[in-house]
């Protein structure tokens, strides 16, 4: 078990171009997060899948954000048209989740994608 | 809305001395959970401890303790016999239903050899 890995660790865009990042989740994991976290601040959630489906979604993705994880296993996150607010510490995050109600699964974080908008 | 509140925006202590770290949340829920999530300079978030409100007992993990008032609803953490390693950002984290962390702001600890 390797952890949760993201690629790249840092990027530097230019206003106006698309960018794209990539989570692998802990091999088992079922659950997949989106957080970021701009400086000083705690991560705030963006989207969440279990499995390949996307359950939830917050205000902060706006259209110009998507994400998938196609075949339930690695994410991606796509920023189009990006915004010098966009900078940011991109977070991913995995969990199992076993199905029970009463369960929740800790949720292990990669080291995240840094992206500065120019 | 769930609100997590840190108010301790910086602490520092003493290497081998006690520090808490305050962090209180509302929430609605009955069943959630808390963590407290350590954050190093430049370096990624991992898990210090949680705790699950359906339990009276207050989590501990070695030198990590937390005091878990739930009708107050504070989750402080303590930290035993500080040590130089633990000087981080501290993040407290409620979760609960669709299972997305929210965070409080932080509080950045400072271990002073």
């Amino acid at each position: 078990d390797t952890g949760v890995s993201q690629d790249p660790r840092h990027k530097i865009t230019k206003r106006g171009q698309n960018v794209t990042f990539r989570c692998d989740p802990i091999s088992e994991h079922n659950r997949l997060y989106w957080y970021r976290q701009t400086l000083g601040q705690g991560p705030e959630f963006l989207t969440y899948f279990q499995n390949e489906a996307q359950l939830e979604k917050s205000r902060l993705l706006s259209d110009r954000f998507s994400a998938e994880r196609p075949k339930g296993s690695f994410s991606t996150l796509e920023i189009q048209r990006t915004e010098q607010g966009d900078s940011a510490m991109y977070l991913c995050a995995s969990s199992l989740d076993r199905g029970s109600e009463a369960s929740q699964e800790t949720q292990y974080f990669g080291p995240g994608t840094r992206l500065l908008v120019l | 809305a769930q609100t997590v509140t840190q108010s301790q925006p910086e602490m520092s202590v003493q290497e081998a001395e006690t520090v808490t770290l305050s962090c209180t949340y509302d929430t609605s829920e009955s069943d959630y959970y808390l963590f407290w999530y350590k954050q190093p300079p430049s370096r990624q978030m991992i898990l210090v401890i949680r705790q699950e409100a359906y339990k009276q007992q207050n989590a501990t993990e070695n030198r990590f303790s937390v005091n878990f008032q739930k009708a107050a609803k504070s989750f402080s953490l303590k930290i035993s016999d500080s040590q130089l390693g633990d000087a981080a950002m501290y993040f407290c984290a409620h979760v609960w239903g669709a299972q997305k962390l929210v965070f409080g702001q932080g509080t950045r600890l400072t271990i002073n050899p």
